[in-house]
């Protein structure tokens, strides 16, 4: 199956701080999902990005579709402690009929106070 | 979110025993997912359904089933669990399958294996 590298794989940072984290793969996607997953829940979808080049934003959190369309980014700007949690991308594209999306394998953000 | 319930959200079991988890969604969506959560493994696809008694393979199929009688409800079955079962299962909903559907998720059932 495709894989995606998401990277890093783990982030200790301080309250305030900016944030980036992203995802490679050897694929092309249609489409390039960023999700965030607390403790003891399922993931929250946080960004959807649809084209080759978008840049779309959602309050702290930006995200971009590459132009490749192999990669994805997210930031985070002025980390707060409730950004604690894992974040995971996901690519989707079309493959023997059905769009089923490919996940990373997270990233797991510590905010310290 | 989707209004998607897991059940159980807890269980422990034993090898060779059958085990069956459940997911409720009330928002007619019609495709549904099942996928396990593992540590460095991220979120693996095990099985989805594409209508009411339509379903097909994911990547890591082998070792369970899955039923879809009604829109609502996605049974998934582990016929004889094993330990390499033991994980966090979820259960996603969307309500089309396309490049612009992302899909919603469950809280998960955490299920234990000995």
């Amino acid at each position: 199956g495709q894989q995606l590298n998401q990277s890093p794989q783990s982030m200790f940072i301080q309250e305030g701080e900016d944030v980036s984290m992203n995802c490679t793969s050897s694929s092309i996607f249609n489409t390039w999902l960023w999700y965030k997953q607390d403790p003891g829940e399922g993931p929250v979808l946080l960004i959807a990005l649809y084209k080759a080049g978008e840049l779309t934003s959602n309050g702290r959190l930006t995200a971009q579709f590459g132009i490749t369309r192999k990669d994805s980014f997210l930031n985070i700007s002025a980390s707060i402690p409730s950004d604690v949690g894992i974040y995971f991308c996901a690519g989707q594209a079309l493959s023997g009929g059905s769009y089923i999306p490919t996940f990373g394998r997270g990233t797991s953000l510590i905010v310290h106070p | 979110d989707a209004g998607i319930t897991q059940s159980p959200r807890h269980k422990v079991t034993e090898t060779g025993t059958p085990v069956t988890l459940r997911c409720h969604q009330t928002e007619n969506h019609r495709y549904m997912y099942w996928y396990r959560q593992d540590p460095g493994h991220g979120l693996r696809l095990i099985h989805y359904s594409y209508g009411v008694k339509d379903t097909d393979k994911g990547e890591v199929s082998d070792g369970y089933s899955v039923s879809r009688s009604k829109t609502e409800d996605f049974l998934l079955t582990l016929e004889s669990a094993t330990s390499s079962q033991t994980s966090v299962y979820f259960c996603a909903t969307a309500p089309q399958q396309g490049a612009t559907q992302p899909q919603h998720f469950g809280d998960g059932t955490r299920l234990s294996i000995l």
